[in-house]
Formats: structure tokens, sequence, C-alpha cells
């Protein structure tokens, strides 16, 4: 199994809704990742999980909280989100904690109402 | 402040022709450089990788050339084909470890004419 799955596909939300943003892996890495993506622009950083633990965190508003329940898990959860968070949502996964040869899912895209 | 960039932001190429995409880098201190592939409605799909320790890398299809002297990375198709149109990234990545840290450039679109 060489994906990394992503869920949901789509997501609309409103400012003051609560929802959670899934990612899985079974590939063993051992490093995962939440990047953002607004349209026509390179993904951006916004957190890193090394061996299951919050190694990096790029200033990203407390409205967007990640978790790492186990090794294969990711999630992203986010409250009282605002419209310009609308974006699509990246979650990776590398073999080594050195962000190289990232393995990215499809994404969420999210809307933010 | 240091930069991961591309020359062009659209390239438009006839099917069958061979493709160059053109990426520049301001930090000398990269030691790790991967182009990646995004479709439509797709995440970025990693398409080959160099260290600064070479200066060329072959795959199917596709080559990777490294100038270490004028900061330049390039990725070559050939053969392109129209499967082959997706935005492409350039990226770069500083220091080693847990404090590596891995910059995008801006993206190219690359469209293949039938």
């Amino acid at each position: 199994d060489t994906e990394v799955t992503q869920t949901p596909k789509h997501l609309v939300m409103g400012m003051t809704n609560k929802k959670s943003l899934k990612c899985e892996q079974h590939m063993g890495h051992r490093a995962m990742y939440w990047y953002k993506q607004k349209a026509k622009k390179p993904p951006e950083l916004m957190f890193v999980y090394s061996y299951e633990k919050l190694s990096i965190n790029e200033s990203v508003p407390s409205r967007f909280s990640p978790e790492c329940p186990n090794s294969s898990l990711l999630n992203l959860h986010l409250h009282a989100l605002q419209p310009e968070d609308s974006a699509l949502y990246l979650c990776a996964s590398s073999p080594r904690t050195s962000q190289e040869k990232l393995f990215f899912g499809s994404g969420t895209q999210l809307s933010v109402l | 402040g240091e930069s991961v960039g591309l020359h062009l932001p659209t390239l438009s190429v006839q099917e069958g022709d061979n493709s160059i995409i053109n990426c520049a880098y301001s930090n000398s201190a990269s030691d790790y450089f991967i182009w990646y592939k995004q479709e439509s409605g797709k995440g970025p799909q990693f398409i080959i990788d160099i260290r600064s320790n070479m200066d060329k890398r072959q795959g199917q299809r596709v080559t990777v050339l490294l100038n270490k002297t004028v900061k330049h990375l390039s990725l070559q198709i050939a053969a392109t084909q129209p499967g082959d149109s997706a935005v492409y990234f350039c990226a770069e990545n500083t220091g080693g470890g847990a404090n590596s840290k891995l910059t995008f450039g801006k993206g190219i679109t690359l469209s293949v004419r039938p």
C-alpha cells in the first residue's frame, strides 16, 4: 500500500462549526505532515509530526488543532474557522523525518462560509 | 530573503516534443532538490530528486539537472504526453534530519497540445 488516504474529499462548514480532517497511511512512515494550499499556489507547511510527536508548528492559528493518535493516523481538528481558511488541505508522509520524498494524499477541499 | 522560484508561469508544448521546466533557487545551503507533479484534483506526486553532490539524474522519461554555480534546477521530460499536463513544483531542502526545511517554488503549468 503506497497511498496516503484523506477524508473527506470535500467539506463545507460554517464559521461556528467544528469538524475534523482525517489522514491515514500504511507505509510505515514515521513522519506525517499537514499542508495548506491555496489555488494556483504552492503547498504551505502547517505541522510536522515525527514519531507521533509534534515537531514543527509553523505559527498556525489555534483554530487548527492537529492530533496524531498513532503512527498511521493524523487528524486536523477545525473550530471557528474564517472564510480565508478556505483551501485545499493536504496530508503527507515520509519515510524519514528529513522532509524528503513526501507522499501526498489527494487533499480535502475546504470551504468556510 | 531566500526563495525558490520558476522562470515561467506556463509552458505549452506539442505532444511528442521534449519539455524543459526551469527553476531558480537562492539558498546556497540547500542540499537536496525535488520535482513534484500536481494534476488537477490531486495532491503533489514525487517525480525525481537530486542531491547537491550530483549534477544530473535520470528517471523514466525524466531528467533533472542541477547547476550549483548559478543555482539552477531543471526538469526535462522526453516525448511529452497528454498525461504530463499538470502543475510542476520544484522544492529545495535545507538542513538535515529534524531540522530540515522544505521550500516549494511557485509552480509552472505544463500544457501539452495534441
